[in-house]
């Protein structure tokens, strides 16, 4: 059972533009949801993340938008650059001490000069 | 600061032989400690976590096992690897504090190849 649904699975995206990933979730026992960024070869880097009482986060050129009744949110990446080109997860972690993340499927993002 | 450490960096190891993966953490006390292994491609599957010392959950069933000798020391292992078991495997931490959990940074990985 998946319980957190990201899409699209790869996107590319023309230097410059927006990039715009979603994710949707299940579980309601989530307390907190970010977004990673992985290169090749690398771990995941925590990118941005939110708390659900909040309804957008932004930082620099990445905001994170959270919709709780619908159970979904989403990473826009302004003014998209080709060092920007990795792939994206977004996860939701269990409220609680044992703070177990949860991932999405990944979306890898390519941008082209 | 909070530094990971895993190795090795790269492995290749024969199908039925065993496996010994190793993760430990500086600069903080008692944190939570996880394994995620990734398949090519694919998104992050949690194996374990670990509350404390000798204290393992396993999310999912499988050929592995995770132990918790010390502290800030996580270990990942087989008796026997399966082809299956190939793939990128991650250790993280976190700081439990007060019903939260604070961080959750990874560490760089080893990338395992089962022949």
């Amino acid at each position: 059972q998946q319980q957190v649904k990201q899409s699209p699975q790869s996107l590319i995206v023309q230097k410059g533009g927006i990039s715009i990933i979603n994710c949707a979730y299940e579980n309601t026992a989530f307390d907190y949801f970010p977004w990673y960024q992985q290169f090749p070869g690398k771990g995941p880097a925590l990118l941005i993340a939110i708390r659900p009482d909040v309804s957008e986060k932004k930082e620099g050129r990445f905001t994170i938008s959270f919709n709780k009744s619908a159970k979904q949110f989403s990473l826009h990446i302004m003014d998209s650059q080709p060092g920007d080109s990795a792939t994206y997860f977004c996860a939701a972690r269990y409220a609680g001490n044992t703070g177990k993340l949860i991932f999405g499927q990944g979306t890898t993002l390519q941008v082209k000069p | 600061s909070q530094t990971i450490h895993q190795w090795p960096a790269t492995l290749v190891q024969p199908v039925g032989s065993p496996l010994s993966l190793e993760c430990t953490v500086e600069g903080t006390s008692n944190p939570n400690l996880y394994w995620y292994r990734q398949a090519a491609g694919r998104g992050l599957q949690l194996l374990f976590y670990s509350v404390g010392i000798g204290q393992i959950s396993s999310e999912v069933p499988q050929n592995l096992s995770a132990s918790r000798p010390q502290d800030r020391q996580f270990i990942l292992s087989s008796k026997k690897l399966l082809l299956s078991d190939s793939g990128f495997y991650l250790c993280a931490w976190s700081v439990p504090r007060q019903g939260f959990t604070y961080g959750y940074t990874f560490g760089s990985g080893t990338r395992l190849t089962v022949v």
